[in-house]
């Protein structure tokens, strides 16, 4: 039973850059969340998908925007970097009627 | 506004101690979940427990418990009889519904525990 899955592990940017961000889900999950960790910091909510539709959103700005393809699958994209994008970024899934969310190993961006 | 406050942020304890975790939480709804996830230096969030607000049960799971108190909004996590694979950094969590019944989770700011030889 394959766990949720991202890509890439680790990025370098540099401001004003553009990148994206790709999540599979566990098999058998139809949700997918975001998450922004800054160091030493807990895990922000950037957004969620759910049906190919985003259902929910945190306070992050327009940069941030995302997709859902038929598969469950899900991209991240972030525009107009900015050094403070700098965080490790965490992919979550869960079942539409079931609350646990479990977390994909993460990619972590750097801004330079 | 949903908040949760995990007030220790770093522990260190030796082998085979015990250790509890803090976490208090603040919430308007009545129906809510409280989880616990552990973040070892590799990165990746490894879910624990999920508790529910109706269910103050308190939970056992090997070496792992957890205390759940509504009166106090408090659901602490004392790990038993520590071992140095324990180390990592622990976070709680609480549900959050919005208007359309989808659900984030805000996560207090982590407890990094360190547990020596």
């Amino acid at each position: 039973d394959a766990g949720v899955t991202q890509s890439p592990t680790h990025l370098i940017k540099t401001r004003g850059q553009q990148v994206t961000l790709r999540c599979s889900p566990k098999s058998g999950h139809d949700t997918v969340s975001w998450y922004q960790q800054a160091l030493g910091q807990g895990p922000q909510f950037i957004f969620q998908y759910y049906e190919e539709e985003e259902r929910q959103r945190g306070n992050f700005p327009d940069r941030f925007s995302g997709h859902q393809f038929p598969n469950y699958s899900s991209e991240l994209n972030v525009n107009a970097l900015l050094l403070g994008d700098s965080a490790l970024y965490l992919c979550a899934s869960s079942l539409d009627w079931e609350e646990t969310q479990y977390f994909g190993p993460g990619t972590r961006l750097l801004v330079l | 506004a949903q908040k949760v406050t995990q007030a220790q942020t770093e522990i260190s304890v030796v082998e085979k101690e015990d250790v509890t975790l803090d976490c208090v939480y603040e919430t308007r709804d009545t129906t809510y979940y409280l989880f616990w996830y552990k973040q070892p230096p590799s990165g990746e969030l490894v879910f624990l427990i999920r508790r529910n607000s109706f269910d103050e049960q308190n939970e056992i799971s090997g070496r792992y418990s957890w205390n759940f108190q509504k009166s106090t909004s408090s659901f602490n996590f004392t790990i038993t009889a520590s071992q140095v694979v324990d180390s990592a950094v622990y976070f709680c969590a609480l549900s959050v519904f919005s208007q359309g019944g989808s659900e984030k989770l805000v996560f207090g700011k982590g407890t990094k525990l360190t547990v020596n030889p």
